[in-house]
C-alpha cells in the first residue's frame, strides 16, 4: 500500500541553523501539505501545496519557512534560521484531490530538536 | 474563532469495554468533520469522515455520530482491543475549497488488560 515517507526520523540541530525536512508524497498526489505538533498540543496547519505554489499557509508559517517540490518525488519544508520554539514534530501529507472531502495522507514524521 | 474541542483528554479503560469520545466544533461554514487515530510517533490515520447530512456512520468497532445542529461529534469504540491505545483527534473541515483542517486537541485512550 502506497505511505508518506519523510527523512530524517529525528534531527537535532543548533538554534539559528538551518533545517531542511523531506518529504515523498503517494506517486500519484497533488496535494501537499505541512503540519506540526509541538509536544503535548495539538496537530497545527501549516502550509498546503499544489501546482508547484503555496495554496494556503497559516500564521504560522512566516518568513522563515518555505516549501519547495524540487523534484518529481520530493516535497521539502525549510526553516532557514531555527529558533528554539520551531522544536516540534513536523508532519507531511498528500491528498489526489483538492476537494473538502479529500482525504490527507499522513507520514510518520520528523521530529525535529532545536538546541 | 474556529475550534475544535474534545473530551475527555485522557482516557484508561479495560480491554473488551466500550467507550465514548466526544467532540465539540465551532468551525464555519462547516464541510466535514473526520476521526483520526494517532499511534504514539506516528502520523494520523483516517478512520471515518462525516458530513453535514450524516449522522452516523461505522467503520469496523468505530461508529461516529455527528449533530450538526448542536455541532457535536461522538465516537464510539465497540469491544476495545489493546491496539486501540492511540490519540483519537476529530479534525474539522471548512467549506469552500479551503485545505486547512483544524485540529481538535485529542482525547488519549489507553486500553489495558
Amino acid at each position: 500500500e502506497p505511505e508518506v515517507t519523510q527523512t530524517p526520523s529525528h534531527q537535532v540541530t543548533q538554534m539559528g541553523q538551518e533545517v531542511i525536512l523531506r518529504c515523498v508524497p503517494i506517486s500519484n498526489h497533488l496535494y501537499f501539505y505541512w503540519y506540526r505538533q509541538i509536544l503535548g498540543q495539538k496537530v497545527e496547519f501549516l502550509v498546503s501545496f499544489y501546482n508547484n505554489e503555496i495554496s494556503e499557509k497559516s500564521e504560522i508559517f512566516d518568513d522563515q519557512f518555505s516549501v519547495e517540490r524540487p523534484d518529481g518525488s520530493n516535497f521539502t519544508l525549510k526553516i532557514r534560521s531555527t529558533k528554539l520554539e520551531d522544536s516540534a514534530m513536523y508532519f507531511c501529507a498528500s491528498s489526489s484531490t483538492g476537494t473538502d472531502y479529500n482525504e490527507q495522507f499522513f507520514g510518520p514524521g520528523t521530529r525535529l530538536t532545536v538546541l | 474563532k474556529n475550534q475544535v474541542e474534545q473530551s475527555p483528554q485522557s482516557l484508561i479503560i479495560l480491554e473488551g469495554k466500550n467507550c465514548t469520545l466526544q467532540c465539540n466544533y465551532t468551525v464555519s461554514p462547516f464541510s466535514n468533520l473526520r476521526w483520526y487515530k494517532q499511534d504514539t510517533g506516528r502520523g494520523p490515520v483516517s478512520l471515518t469522515i462525516m458530513t453535514f447530512s450524516e449522522n452516523t456512520k461505522s467503520n469496523g468497532r468505530y461508529t461516529a455520530t455527528l449533530d450538526a445542529d448542536t455541532k457535536q461529534s461522538s465516537l464510539h469504540i465497540t469491544a476495545s482491543q489493546l491496539s486501540d491505545s492511540a490519540s483519537y483527534i476529530c479534525v474539522v473541515r471548512l467549506s469552500g475549497g479551503y485545505q486547512k483542517v483544524t485540529f481538535g486537541t485529542g482525547t488519549k485512550l489507553q486500553v489495558i488488560p
